[in-house]
């Protein structure tokens, strides 16, 4: 399978816990994207990344939240101190720099329960 | 005003019929526009780019209209299989971020 990959697929927290997601972008996708979607709505952009430069962050990214895609791959998303408004699906997209237009692929999601 | 509004539906038809959605966006800088699909718990599944006036893709056509600031979709001949929700995503070419509707949902009936 040569898709966006992300893991885990779920997860279930309890407030306060940090949790880490991981997301592989398809291997010759040098932009990467990281959003949120939550029931009934449509997915909220949260960052992206092309290589390894963060370029932008949405002001959804509160403190409490990292990301980090340190060698220009895969991206680490973390929440610190969870609360239960985090619980949400946390969706990975990448997309090609050259070429073409701005078409960004999905990855599955990882879903987080924050109890 | 929402950046992106899209009536959510549930648009209820039967196979075979013809059903278009319609979008409008308030950013008049959107460049590029995206059609997704999604299913229950699904990821978002690219369906259509529109670059210029419109794109036609088998079965589904969308038509951009710039003075207006809509974009529509128009699915020819309904199969179970189109059931999902489609979302409908401008793209403003000064930034990467995609900003996507909430979506019309369609359920095509037997």
């Amino acid at each position: 399978d040569t898709g966006v990959s992300q893991d885990p697929r779920h997860k279930i927290t309890k407030r306060g816990q940090n949790v880490t997601f991981r997301c592989d972008p398809i291997s010759e996708h040098n932009r990467l994207y990281w959003y949120r979607q939550t029931l009934g709505q449509g997915p909220e952009f949260l960052t992206y990344f092309q290589n390894e430069a963060q370029l932008e962050k949405s002001r959804l990214l509160s403190d409490r939240f990292s990301a980090e895609r340190p060698k220009g791959s895969f991206s680490t998303l973390e929440i610190q101190r969870t609360e239960q408004g985090d619980s949400a699906m946390y969706l990975c997209a990448s997309s090609f720099l050259a070429g073409g237009g701005g078409e960004q692929y999905f990855g599955p999601g990882t879903r987080l329960t924050v109890t | 005003r929402k950046e992106v509004e899209q009536d959510p539906g549930p648009f209820n038809v039967p196979e075979g019929a013809t059903v278009a959605f319609n979008c409008t966006y308030s950013n008049s800088a959107s460049q590029s526009f995206f059609w997704y699909r999604q299913d229950c718990r699904k990821e978002p599944k690219l369906l259509m780019s529109v670059y210029s006036s419109g794109n036609e893709d088998g079965r589904f056509t969308a038509q951009l209209n710039r003075a207006s600031q809509y974009i529509s979709l128009l699915i020819r001949d309904s199969k179970l299989s189109d059931s999902a929700t489609y979302l409908c995503v401008p793209q403003d070419t000064g930034r990467r971020a995609l900003t996507f509707g909430s979506g019309t949902r369609l359920q095509v009936q037997p």
